[in-house]
């Protein structure tokens, strides 16, 4: 099975920081990475896809990068309502492993 | 618009069985696989199983193999998720999933599964 490792575990910024989240797959997966963010008692919402490509309606502060086994996410511009817990998730086979989460809150 | 609209958790003895659903508007559901993912309390998401369109083919984490079984029924636009000799560490909210190339791009809204004595 893939592992996926995320990093840091958690995280506080301040809002308009730029915020960068790590994901290490355990072996190459070329660009088959997406990453969700989930809210406390919600399910998760789905923000990037292949790496970098951003699902419609998410908004254009965040970003993804990566190929192989390193990926990041990356938050322009830090806002209020982006306190959440973050994965990044592998579709290069099954199973479709998740990262173990960053939890990301405000200062 | 897209909605999956899950039902059938609860509270079940260790050994016990039960049935999730998750019933599918918005989208043509029989030319999308479908997923289940659950996250223990307090935990991260763990994915559970996968079905292809047709149904032709299942897929399932290791954790639930030989106890759990994925179908659908394309005509009711229905995910099914069967549970069986359920284990203290089925404990979690299960969420269905859409799922494109892969990615699960649209989820329900979670059905809290209880296993305890």
């Amino acid at each position: 099975d893939i592992q996926m490792t995320q990093s840091p575990s958690s995280l506080s910024a301040s809002v308009g920081d730029r915020v960068t989240i790590t994901c290490r797959a355990s072996q190459s997966i070329s660009r088959y990475l997406s990453w969700y963010q989930q809210k406390p008692g919600k399910a998760p919402k789905f923000l990037i896809y292949d790496a970098s490509t951003l699902q419609s309606g998410v908004p254009s502060r965040f970003s993804g990068s990566g190929s192989g086994t390193d990926f990041t996410l990356t938050i322009s511009s830090l806002q209020p309502e982006d306190s959440a817990t973050y994965y990044c998730q592998q579709s290069y086979n099954t199973p479709h492993t998740f990262g173990q989460g960053t939890k990301l809150e405000i200062k | 618009e897209v909605q999956l609209v899950q039902s059938g958790g609860g509270w079940v003895q260790p050994g016990g069985s039960l049935r999730l659903s998750c019933v599918a508007s918005g989208f043509t559901f029989t030319t999308y696989n479908m997923n289940w993912v659950r996250q223990a309390p307090g935990k991260g998401l763990e994915w559970v199983s996968d079905i292809t369109s047709s149904s032709y083919t299942t897929y399932y984490a290791d954790s639930v193999k030989g106890r759990f079984t994925i179908s659908r029924d394309n005509a009711k636009k229905s995910l099914f998720l069967q549970m069986n000799s359920l284990r203290d560490a089925d404990t979690a909210v299960y969420y269905c999933a859409r799922t494109e190339r892969g990615y699960f791009d649209y989820w329900g809204q979670g059905t809290l599964v209880t296993v305890s004595s």
